[in-house]
């Protein structure tokens, strides 16, 4: 199994809304990563959790709350967003360490209203 | 400042050509570089990488090649396929557990 699955696939939030966004991989990897990708624009790292535990936030507002509760889930807790946080979020996976490409889960497309 | 660059925000191909991407970077503590491609509405694809050790691998009609001396690299894929038009980002780390740092992108068209 080489899949790392996202869902929802699409989300629809108004600003005042708790909702959460999964990802989950079974190929073993210890590291896993959230991004989000503005339209035309690069991914952008939001966190990085190394063996179930958080190494890297990019200095992400508080109303993104990253959780890894095993080695093969990570969700992404979200409240009172803006409009401006619509985007792609994108989940990936790694071994972790140098020379390990990062597998990508298909995204979450994330209004906010 | 932007540590990666992908000067070419377009490049169109025509079937059966040679494509090739390009990205520059600045930091000299990058040792692992990677080629992605996306398609509109999805995650990236892991195409292609290549270790500082290296100057060139290859991967079937993908051939990605590091100037560590000119901090260039590229990727070229031949022949080229209407399948290949997409979104490539070029990416890349330095040691340890550290982040990728991604360029913007080269949106590739490949004309039958």
């Amino acid at each position: 199994d080489t899949e790392v699955t996202q869902t929802p696939k699409h989300l629809v939030m108004g600003m005042t809304n708790k909702k959460s966004l999964k990802c989950e991989q079974h190929m073993g990897h210890r590291a896993m990563y959230w991004y989000k990708q503005k339209a035309k624009k690069p991914p952008e790292l939001m966190f990085v959790y190394s063996y179930e535990k958080l190494s890297i936030n990019e200095s992400v507002p508080s109303r993104f709350s990253p959780e890894c509760p095993n080695s093969s889930l990570l969700n992404l807790h979200l409240h009172a967003l803006q409009p401006e946080d619509s985007a792609l979020y994108l989940c990936a996976s790694s071994w972790p360490g140098t020379h390990n490409e990062q597998f990508f889960g298909p995204g979450t497309r994330l209004t906010v209203l | 400042d932007q540590q990666v660059k992908q000067n070419s925000p377009s490049l169109s191909v025509q079937e059966g050509r040679i494509s090739i991407l390009n990205c520059d970077y600045t930091n000299s503590m990058f040792d692992y570089f990677l080629w992605y491609k996306k398609y509109p509405a999805e995650g990236p694809t892991f195409l292609i990488s290549i270790s500082s050790i290296k100057d060139k691998n290859e991967d079937g009609r993908f051939t990605v090649f590091l100037n560590k001396s000119a901090k260039h690299l590229s990727l070229h894929i031949v022949p080229s396929q209407p399948g290949d038009s997409a979104v490539y980002f070029c990416a890349m780390k330095s040691s340890g557990n550290t982040p990728l740092v991604f360029g913007k992108g080269t949106r590739l068209s490949v004309i039958a």
